[in-house]
């Protein structure tokens, strides 16, 4: 079975920290994607990669960054942590074509 | 930008009874998934249905694709208490691999 990892469940950070939130895959899947999953608002993209060290903005991209030096690794990091940023965030993987997407199990993130 | 949206915003039906969910979307698509979320997990893929289907079964679920109307809809028949959770449509969009997500529809069963 495909699976995709996220470091923490649950995470509670202070404002004007930098966080990061880790994803790993053990599928050797090309593409990875960040959402983030608000009351009302759906999932948004925030950030995707297709290859390693590639990486894409997605529709919210102010505030986070990212990062794939390995293959089976993406991660999210917030550069100074805001409380806007408090949601629910879901790591997915697909393979190269169009396939379905993989997910983690989020991390559901409060800033305070 | 969220391609698709589903409809209704939720839905509460008693066991052993059908639930139909819609989607709408509004570009051309290479194909559309639903998947499911449990509360506060991940979410999980249920269905793949491609551009050139109109049709898809897969044990209790069914899935049509209207691709005139922009449209698919998610069928569970029979339904159970362990099938209350979040359902969202995903659409592909022709020459991409990005999953856009709808809100999602929320699905209570009482037992």
């Amino acid at each position: 079975d495909v699976k995709v990892t996220q470091s923490s469940r649950y995470l509670v950070k202070r404002t004007g920290e930098k966080v990061f939130l880790e994803c790993v895959q053990d599928m050797d899947h090309e593409n990875m994607f960040w959402y983030r999953q608000d009351p009302g608002l759906g999932l948004r993209l925030i950030y995707f990669s297709y290859d390693v060290k590639m990486k894409e903005k997605g529709d919210i991209p102010e505030g986070y960054s990212v990062s794939r030096e390995k293959k089976e690794r993406f991660s999210l990091i917030l550069e100074s942590a805001s409380t806007n940023q408090t949601s629910m965030y879901l790591c997915a993987s697909s393979s190269a074509g169009v396939t379905e997407a993989f997910f983690g199990q989020g991390t559901r993130l409060t800033v305070v | 930008s969220q391609q698709g949206e589903e409809d209704p915003q939720a839905l509460s039906i008693q066991e052993g009874e059908n639930a139909t969910m819609n989607c709408s979307y509004k570009t051309s698509i290479n194909n559309l998934q639903w998947y499911r979320q449990n509360s506060g997990r991940g979410l999980v893929h249920l269905i793949l249905i491609r551009s050139n289907e109109r049709e898809k079964h897969s044990g209790r679920l069914r899935v049509t694709l209207d691709t005139s109307k922009k449209s698919s809809s998610l069928l569970i028949t029979a339904s159970r208490a362990a099938d209350t959770a979040s359902y969202f449509c995903a659409t592909i969009p022709g020459g991409s691999y990005i999953p856009t997500f709808g809100r999602g529809t929320s699905l209570i069963v009482h037992p």
